[in-house]
């Protein structure tokens, strides 16, 4: 069975400052990854996705991700925040050709002017 | 495209009324989702259907009912409403192309509170 971890519950970090927020996954088989971000008071939206090839994804406001097989993890970064990153991220994983997706318990990534 | 949309945005029960949650997608996704969403729990689902007349159990499926009578619909049912039951429910879908993965789109959420 596909479970997630955020081991972070809560992660404050200084404006212009780099940020990291870790998500481990376990799963037997091969499997698609995602990072979803949730504004106050909103749906989820997707931020980035890995399906397959190269294992660095990067979504368009400058969110990266690393798939690391070995290390079952696939932590978000972002080299420099700004206020207007202040958001829940949630990590999830789907094992390829099933039908759900499992969600970690969330990130709350909160920027400090 | 309005994408996903969730009638109501609001309610607040007492304990043991009924309610129907409503969710339509106008993107022609055969998968549709509930899920609740509780402070430190991340998103748990509920209900899942994968086309039109079906419907699956999911991770909390206990005191709740769903329909999917219309592809485009997807209706989550409280029979007898529970102070356990307060969270935000959110509504997702997404489409059956293997290639694209399993992104899911969701909708704005309903926020529901049982007295």
């Amino acid at each position: 069975a596909q479970s997630v971890t955020q081991l972070d519950s809560q992660v404050p970090v200084f404006e212009e400052a780099p940020v990291e927020l870790r998500c481990n996954y376990s799963s037997s088989v091969s499997v698609y990854l995602f990072w979803y971000v949730q504004y106050p008071n909103q749906g989820l939206q997707l931020l980035l996705k890995y399906l397959s090839g190269s294992t660095l994804v990067e979504s368009i406001n400058g969110f990266e991700a690393e798939f690391n097989k070995s290390q079952t993890s696939f932590h978000l970064r972002k080299p420099s925040v700004h206020i207007s990153d202040t958001a829940e991220y949630f990590c999830a994983v789907s094992e390829r050709g099933y039908q759900k997706v499992t969600f970690g318990t969330g990130t709350k990534l909160q920027v400090i002017p | 495209n309005a994408g996903v949309t969730q009638t109501p945005k609001f309610r607040v029960l007492k304990t043991g009324q009924s309610m129907t949650l409503l969710c339509a997608q106008d993107m022609n996704h055969e998968y549709m989702y509930w899920y609740r969403q509780d402070p430190g729990m991340g998103l748990r689902l509920i209900h899942y259907s994968v086309g039109e007349g079906t419907t699956a159990k999911g991770e909390v499926p206990d005191g709740y009912n769903v329909s999917r009578l219309k592809k485009q619909n997807f209706l989550l049912g409280l029979e007898s409403a529970a102070p356990s039951q307060t969270s935000v429910y959110f509504c997702a879908s997404r489409r059956t192309d293997r290639v694209g993965g399993n992104e899911q789109f969701f909708g704005p959420g309903t926020r529901l509170t049982v007295l």
